[in-house]
């Protein structure tokens, strides 16, 4: 299965981009990318995902490396509120026409005033 | 309003006595799925269902059982838990009609176990 890598926290100042990086170098042809965070222990949220192409939605923008094996969520304009873990996940297809997710250990980001 | 919801939220329990932690969307999602998350291991998935009847294990079934007779519902069931299922525990659901819908989480259950 695909498995995801990511640092284990960053720091970014208010205001600024956040730049969050994945490694995903075992990912097959068929597998999304996707990214939620988390918020103390609540439930994960989404907040994008992609194939192959960059993506960009209101909350950020994720770009995928042309081999696939690597990704960045950014951030454009980090608040306070932006404090959370990010996880970078793949979703794995099953030759039984069903998939499941393949969670990373997340980035702690924390944004400073 | 469109919500997963799980209960309880929080469970402290002993060794071998059988609990059910419930889990119901009102999406008329037809993927399911049951996450634990432990500090330093992220979340993993335990269980997922694609439909009704249709359930799979995940990368951590041992100890638990789930069934989906019904669309909305998706139960844990631990038939006897033991202290190493103690962990914060996440069912979520997704449309799954489409090649890359996303999952929505519940607000999560914390299960003690002693």
């Amino acid at each position: 299965d695909a498995k995801t890598t990511q640092p284990t926290s960053m720091d970014c100042a208010e205001g600024r981009a956040a730049n969050l990086p994945c490694n995903h170098s075992t990912i097959s042809g068929n597998e999304y990318v996707y990214w939620y965070r988390q918020i103390h222990s609540q439930g994960p949220q989404y907040i994008i995902h992609g194939l192959k192409n960059n993506e960009t939605n209101e909350m950020a923008s994720l770009i995928i490396t042309e081999d696939r094996k690597s990704s960045t969520l950014i951030l454009p304009h980090a608040t306070l509120r932006d404090t959370a873990v990010y996880y970078c996940i793949v979703r794995v297809g099953l030759t039984s026409g069903t998939y499941k997710y393949i969670f990373g250990t997340g980035t702690r980001l924390k944004v400073l005033a | 309003e469109a919500q997963v919801t799980q209960n309880p939220r929080y469970l402290i329990t002993v060794t071998g006595k059988k609990l059910t932690v419930t889990c119901s969307q009102n999406m008329n999602h037809e993927y399911m799925s049951w996450y634990r998350q432990d500090p330093g291991l992220g979340l993993r998935q335990i269980y997922y269902s694609m439909n009704v009847e249709v359930t799979d294990k995940g990368d951590v079934p041992e100890g638990y059982k789930v069934s989906r007779k019904e669309k909305r519902n998706f139960p844990l069931i631990l038939e006897s838990p033991s202290p190493n299922q103690t962990s914060l525990y996440f069912c979520a659901s997704s449309p799954g009609h489409r090649g890359d819908d996303e999952q929505y989480f519940g607000p999560g259950t914390r299960l003690t176990v002693t």
